[in-house]
């Protein structure tokens, strides 16, 4: 079965270097939702979107933006990196935000972050 | 506020041997939980969720969880460990009450279990 795809699976940026990080959700799912997971740390979530509008707002710093596209896929972009921001970040796919309240998340490998 | 807690940073276990994976929730309105299985640099990999129904959710990979109401658990089983299982184990708990955080998942801080041969 297809599943959520991310890319890439590694990047390594300099600090206030920018970054894009990409998500392609499983066929048919109209929720994204994206994580961020430090070192020994728990996901966190920073945003979502449902039908290509922001959804719900976690803990993103200013210096990120997302958004949806038309073809569901979903772009998460990094400005004026700082070493804090080495992580690994998940994106994750689900149908509807609560429409079906039983839909799981289902998380794609996440794409890892280093900043030097 | 929904949150859950994972009183056990580490679990030990023989192969062979039952497991178990503690977690415990706190939620407004019903609970919605979940496990999610995560092997070294991968994504989350989900194995089982309580939504209604059965206090016992049978899961991927022989994996079970008892919901408990009146203790507020949730907690990871299995009857014989593999030494495969080793792996960081997250409890998780949906939100599901109307408003702008309807979705979201909250995650406990994680489980590491070891099963040694």
């Amino acid at each position: 079965a297809a599943g959520v795809i991310q890319s890439p699976r590694h990047l390594i940026k300099e600090k206030r270097e920018t970054a894009t990080l990409k998500c392609y959700p499983i066929p048919r799912h109209d929720t994204v939702y994206w994580y961020q997971q430090g070192p020994g740390q728990d996901p966190q979530f920073l945003i979502s979107f449902y039908e290509k509008m922001q959804s719900d707002k976690g803990s993103i710093p200013d210096r990120f933006s997302a958004q949806q596209f038309s073809d569901y896929h979903s772009e998460l972009n990094m400005s004026s990196l700082e070493l804090g921001d080495s992580a690994l970040y998940f994106c994750a796919s689900s149908l509807g935000t609560g429409g079906i309240p039983n839909s799981p998340l289902h998380f794609g490998n996440g794409t890892r972050l280093t900043v030097t | 506020a929904q949150s859950v807690a994972q009183p056990e940073d580490q679990v030990n276990v023989a192969e062979g041997n039952p497991l178990t994976v503690k977690c415990t929730y706190s939620v407004s309105g019903n609970p919605y939980l979940f496990w999610y299985v995560q092997y070294p640099n991968r994504g989350l990999q989900f194995l089982l969720k309580y939504i209604t129904g059965d206090n016992l959710v049978k899961g991927s990979y022989g994996f079970e969880a008892e919901f408990n109401k009146s203790q507020t658990s949730f907690h990871l089983k299995k009857p014989s460990a593999l030494v495969s299982d080793s792996a960081l184990y997250f409890c998780a708990v949906r939100d599901m009450n109307r408003g702008s955080t309807l979705g979201r998942l909250y995650f406990g801080r994680g489980t590491q279990l070891t099963v040694w041969p």
